[in-house]
């Protein structure tokens, strides 16, 4: 299948600041990203979906100035947590598709 | 808004049991996924399914996609440790955009060697 990239797959910060988180499809071309959040021994919960050139789509009750996206290429998209706290802690996942989904292997943000 | 019901949300079994779950869906889809997370890793796609009644497999794994287009099953045949993890259904309606999938909340897994 597809290969989706995700870096980095765990990071520590301090309350207050920004973590970039990115991720990439290695061998195909994707318009369309999706960002997921995922809360200890729950489901996926999609964030925002993430679209080349131009501004990302976000769901309901997510702060689209908290988890700021960048899709500035066709293989590339980032999630940038901007001024982080601890509740912000979570297992952050990225897709790509072609016709099913694959999937980046998350990003634990541990805020302390 | 749709929903999509997965169970069991766990099951504990011994090695070389079968193991079943399924998913409903209370909207027609026209994809079904299935999906196994390790910890602290991100889904990895087990099975896809696109058209209704179709039965396929990948090992020992078999999924259907069911006849109503509202529910699919997964089986695992004669368990393993390495089987143990989350299984997730997923699947995607006509007015979905592209990978934009409704996850089922997932079936734990534990196999005791």
């Amino acid at each position: 299948g597809a290969v989706v990239s995700q870096h980095p797959s765990r990071v520590i910060c301090k309350s207050g600041t920004s973590v970039k988180i990115e991720c990439r499809s290695l061998d195909f071309q994707a318009t369309t990203m999706f960002w997921y959040r995922q809360f200890p021994k729950q489901s996926l919960m999609l964030m925002a979906t993430s679209n080349e050139g131009s501004k990302a789509t976000y769901e309901q009750g997510v702060e689209k100035d908290k988890f700021l996206i960048n899709h500035a290429s066709l293989t590339l998209s980032t999630l940038t947590v901007t001024s982080a706290h601890p509740e912000d802690s979570s297992f952050y996942i990225c897709s790509a598709s072609l016709t099913e989904a694959f999937f980046g292997q998350g990003t634990r943000l541990t805020v302390v | 808004g749709q929903q999509l019901n997965q169970s069991p949300q766990s099951m504990f079994i011994q090695e070389g049991e079968d193991v079943s779950m399924n998913c409903t869906s209370s909207s027609i889809f026209n994809t079904w996924l299935w999906y196994k997370q390790d910890p602290g890793e991100g889904p990895v796609l087990l099975i896809a399914l696109y058209k209704a009644g179709e039965l396929t497999s990948n090992g020992r794994l078999t999924a259907q996609f069911g006849i109503t287009r509202k529910d699919s099953f997964l089986n695992i045949s004669a368990s393993i440790p390495s089987d143990v993890g989350i299984y997730f259904c997923a699947g995607r309606d006509y007015g979905g955009s592209q990978g934009n999938l409704i996850f089922g909340k997932g079936t734990k897994l534990s196999v005791k060697p």
